[in-house]
C-alpha cells in the first residue's frame, strides 16, 4: 500500500538557515504530492502540492519538487524565520477508487524550532 | 469565506459513553474526510464522505461511525468510548482530493 516516509526530528535551526525536510513515498499510480503544516493548537493548514511528476510546489518561500525517479518530494526553504517554527507533515493524495479511495496518506510529521 | 469549523473546541467524556463530533465543510466542498491524530501515532485516515455517502473508511472498528448530511456538513460518532479513544479528531474538505485537503482546527476528545 502507500507510505510515506519523512526525516525525523526534531529539527533545530537558527534564523536563516537553509532548511530541508526530507518525504520519501511508496505508492501505486501517480498520486498528488503535499506538504502541511500545524502551529501549536491549530488543524494542518496546506502549504504546497504538486499533481505531477517534475511540478515544483511553492508558497511562503518553501518549494519541494515531484521527484518520479528518486520518489521523493523534499520541502527547502532558503532562509527559516521564528515564525517557521511548527510541524511539517508530507502526504500522498488518495485515489478516486479502490482502497485508497479519498484517503490521503501522512508521514508522522518533522517538528520544526527556529531560534532567534 | 468561512473555513472548515468544528465543534465542540474540546469534549471530555466518561469510558463507555457516546460522543458526537461536527463538522461543515468550506461552501461548495462536497467531501469530508475525517482524521484521527493521536500521541505518537500521526494522522490516520477514519472516514470520507461524498455526496452523502460513504465512499471508504480506515481501519477502525465499527463503533466509529458518522454520515453527511444534504447540506455536506458531518457527524462523527464515536460509541463506547475507550481510553485511547483520547485524541484529536480534525475534518478536512475538499472540491477534488487530489488538490488537497483543508482541514478544520480540530476536535479534542479525552476519555477518562
Amino acid at each position: 500500500g502507500n507510505s510515506v516516509t519523512q526525516m525525523e526530528g526534531p529539527v533545530t535551526l537558527s534564523e536563516e538557515a537553509f532548511l530541508t525536510i526530507n518525504c520519501t513515498y511508496t505508492a501505486t499510480g501517480y498520486p498528488s504530492l503535499f506538504w502541511y503544516v500545524q502551529y501549536p493548537g491549530e488543524g494542518l493548514q496546506l502549504l504546497l502540492k504538486a499533481t505531477k511528476a517534475d511540478d515544483k510546489g511553492s508558497n511562503k518561500g518553501f518549494e519541494a519538487t515531484y521527484r518520479k525517479e528518486t520518489t521523493s518530494f523534499h520541502l527547502e526553504k532558503g532562509s527559516v524565520q521564528v515564525s517557521d517554527s511548527a510541524v511539517y507533515f508530507c502526504a500522498l493524495g488518495g485515489s478516486r477508487k479502490n482502497t485508497n479511495a479519498g484517503k490521503s496518506t501522512f508521514g508522522d510529521g518533522t517538528t520544526l524550532t527556529v531560534k532567534p | 469565506e468561512a473555513g472548515v469549523t468544528q465543534s465542540p473546541t474540546h469534549l471530555i467524556k466518561t469510558r463507555g459513553q457516546q460522543a458526537t463530533l461536527r463538522c461543515s465543510p468550506i461552501s461548495g466542498h462536497t467531501s469530508v474526510y475525517w482524521y484521527q491524530q493521536a500521541l505518537g501515532l500521526g494522522l490516520q485516515f477514519l472516514l470520507w464522505y461524498d455526496e452523502g455517502e460513504e465512499r471508504n473508511r480506515g481501519n477502525f472498528p465499527p463503533r466509529f461511525s458518522g454520515r453527511q448530511f444534504p447540506n455536506y456538513s458531518s457527524e462523527l460518532n464515536v460509541n463506547a468510548l475507550e481510553l485511547e479513544d483520547s485524541a484529536l479528531y480534525l475534518c478536512a474538505s475538499s472540491l477534488a482530493g487530489r488538490y488537497g485537503y483543508t482541514f478544520g482546527s480540530g476536535t479534542r476528545l479525552t476519555v477518562v
